[in-house]
């Protein structure tokens, strides 16, 4: 079974604030990811990382910054949140081996900003 | 690059009844296939994941999915609907590295 956990759940704050979505998973994968993805929609990949240190932007467009220290931890950051930033975000891990293997995802964060 | 097409927002099926959600895939090479399911508030859940082999893939929760490189398909089937089957469920394929094109989404609902 996959362990991979994101905090908040659930998030309303103002515009103008600065937003970290944490994300980390116990599996030891390399690869890990995340998704945009608003009600009824598909999921956006809009950031991912192979590995510490690495990081690359994902097929939309994505004001958001990530940052990949540790194996284990994926954070994503809004410096300043806006409106247009309201949906839902989902973090996936994946291991290295061969090919395209199962993506592990969390919970969610579901992000409301006023 | 590749994308994926699931061509029913909604489905609605009576508890008991058989279930096929559709899925076209578009990808140059042999696709690596995936179906995964979410319920409501909560992240996806991988059902069953095609590479290569066997056309027909076993999955959890008794669905499975067949292959069919002549229709580009990959369809996802089960038996016998209970109610705990209502969710949204995903096709999705991969590019042979690790990034997932996700289709849009079917949402199964089940009448008692």
């Amino acid at each position: 079974e996959a362990d991979i956990y994101q905090t908040p759940r659930y998030l309303v704050i103002g515009t103008g604030k600065k937003i970290t979505l944490e994300c980390s998973q116990t599996m030891g994968h390399d690869k890990m990811y995340w998704y945009q993805q608003d009600p009824g929609m598909e999921l956006h990949l809009i950031h991912y990382s192979y590995g510490v240190n690495s990081t690359e932007k994902g097929d939309l467009s994505s004001e958001s910054t990530v940052s990949r220290i540790r194996t284990e931890h994926f954070p994503l950051t809004l410096e300043s949140a806006r409106p247009s930033h309201t949906s839902q975000y989902l973090c996936a891990s994946s291991p290295t081996r061969g090919g395209n293997q199962p993506q592990h995802f969390g919970d969610g964060t579901r992000l409301s900003i006023l | 690059a590749q994308s994926v097409t699931q061509p029913d927002i909604h489905i609605t099926v009576s508890e008991g009844a058989s279930l096929e959600l559709r899925c076209n895939y578009s990808y140059g090479a042999t696709p690596y296939l995936f179906w995964y399911v979410q319920s409501p508030g909560q992240g996806l859940q991988l059902l069953l994941k095609y590479f290569s082999g066997d056309t027909l893939v076993q999955g959890i929760k008794g669905f499975e999915a067949e292959f069919k490189r002549s229709q580009s398909s990959f369809n996802l089937r089960k038996p016998s609907v209970h109610w705990s089957d209502a969710a949204e469920y995903f096709c999705a394929v991969g590019d042979g590295f690790q990034k997932l094109v996700f289709g849009t989404g079917t949402r199964l609902l089940v009448s008692p």
